[in-house]
């Protein structure tokens, strides 16, 4: 059964540093993996999606990598701003399904 | 481009009632699934639909159930309400192939009371 771990389930920094958000996932099976922030009492907005075949993604100043083999991924945040501040979640995508990380609260202090 | 719309954005519903939850896919997006997000459970799948046909299934008892229509629009019934029912219910969608990306709506927010 995929289970999907993110560390840490919180994390409050000053605003300009760079960060680094942890998925784990048990099954390397996957399609693929993607980010998501989620602002709160709202939706979910995607951020990066990765394929299975792929090794990392950028856009603008997220970065996200894939190891399928020792089965973890990372979000690099570079240069973070307080509207940032939002609560990050990984997601693998399984059998026409999503398994969830529990997410990382993130807070950007100005 | 239109994203997805979940339609009602909120809801109170009373113990015993059902309810019935709606989902509009971005235009050409034909795979619909369904997620239910609680403080203490976190986001957990519900189901799956593509092309009218339901591809996966998640672990929730049968009062939760759903379809897809010949346009790929989308609907969520849960029959005789629980308090612990009370959640952001989501819809994601995809073209459908596998290896693609889901988006998703703004989330419709049951309550039971």
């Amino acid at each position: 059964k995929q289970e999907v771990t993110q560390i840490p389930a919180a994390l409050s920094v000053p605003e300009g540093e760079n960060l680094v958000l942890n998925c784990s996932f048990t099954d390397s099976a996957i399609y693929n993996l993607q980010w998501f922030r989620q602002d709160p009492g709202k939706g979910l907005t995607s951020l990066l999606l990765i394929q299975s075949s792929q090794r990392e993604q950028t856009s603008g100043r997220l970065n996200a990598s894939l190891d399928k083999s020792s089965g973890r991924s990372t979000l690099y945040i570079a240069a973070s701003q307080p509207g940032d501040s939002a609560t990050y979640l990984c997601a693998v995508d399984s059998n026409y399904q999503l398994i969830w990380g529990a997410g990382t609260k993130l807070i950007i202090k100005p | 481009k239109a994203g997805v719309t979940q339609t009602p954005r909120y809801l109170i519903k009373t113990r015993g009632q059902q309810v019935t939850l709606s989902c509009s896919p971005i235009s050409g997006h034909r795979s619909v699934s369904w997620y239910q997000q609680t403080p203490g459970q976190g986001l957990q799948f519900l189901f799956e639909y593509f092309s009218e046909t339901q591809r996966n299934k998640g672990n929730f008892p049968g009062r939760f159930s759903g379809r897809q229509f010949s346009n790929s629009r989308s609907e969520m019934n849960v029959s005789t309400l629980e308090l612990g029912d009370s959640a952001l219910y989501l819809c994601a969608t995809s073209p459908g192939s596998a290896n693609t990306e889901a988006f998703f709506g703004q989330g419709t927010r049951l309550t039971v009371v």
